[in-house]
């Protein structure tokens, strides 16, 4: 079945660890997403890339880093981890940049001690 | 700033209709977007606005007016199924997406 494939779908994490998050997708999609979501919250944008080899910042992006080695990845690494860096992570992709509805993965929801 | 005013929490009786309000505040406009998320799962699509009226899918529509910053989501016939949070969301100059808090719909027998 096509779609977005995240992982882990969750994790407890110690603070000051790092920590990898995967994000796959099979829809050769061009633009990836990704996005917190806290409780009262809207969903924020970490990191977005428009096309593979190019990366950007949202609105949130401090603490995260994001890489684009090719169409189909798109992983999302918290270096050093922090307690406010608790919340459920959702990655997502589209078809073209701007234009087209968000397809999402299932979140990964991470605890930081 | 950038703003998406939604109610936080609706309650609604199966069978009923229930009308979902969104209003924004944006640096330019390109696309209106309303999402459903059911508990613990990812938000999918229902339904895109960019001009002005009403676009309808079966049990849902949503109208836009851009001139008052205005969204709204309606769902009738409703199910106990359709319990959950309904997200709007604006496409902005940059297009980029700027997102509401998110509307949880309660749906009582």
């Amino acid at each position: 079945i096509a779609g977005i494939t995240q992982a882990p779908t969750s994790q407890i994490l110690a603070a000051g660890r790092r920590m990898t998050l995967r994000c796959t997708q099979d829809m050769r999609h061009n633009a990836m997403y990704w996005y917190r979501q806290d409780l009262g919250l809207g969903l924020r944008l970490i990191h977005y890339s428009n096309t593979a080899g190019t990366t950007g910042k949202g609105e949130v992006p401090d603490g995260y880093s994001v890489s684009r080695a090719n169409t189909d990845d798109f992983p999302l690494t918290l270096a050093s981890a922090v307690p406010s860096q608790t919340s459920v992570y959702f990655c997502a992709s589209s078809d073209s940049t701007g234009v087209g509805e968000l397809f999402f993965g299932e979140g990964s929801r991470l605890t930081v001690l | 700033g950038q703003n998406i005013d939604q109610p936080t929490e609706m309650t609604a009786t199966e069978g009923a209709i229930v009308q979902i309000n969104c209003t924004y505040q944006t640096s330019g406009f390109n696309g209106l977007f309303w999402y459903q998320q059911h508990a613990g799962e990812a938000p999918t699509f229902l339904s895109y606005n960019v001009l002005d009226g009403l676009e309808e899918k079966g049990r849902f529509s949503s109208f836009l007016s851009r001139s008052k910053g205005y969204s709204y989501l309606l769902l009738k016939e409703l199910q106990m199924k359709d319990s959950a949070s309904y997200l709007c969301a604006v496409r902005d100059s940059n297009y980029q997406l700027i997102w509401g808090a998110g509307t949880k719909l309660i749906i009582k027998p």
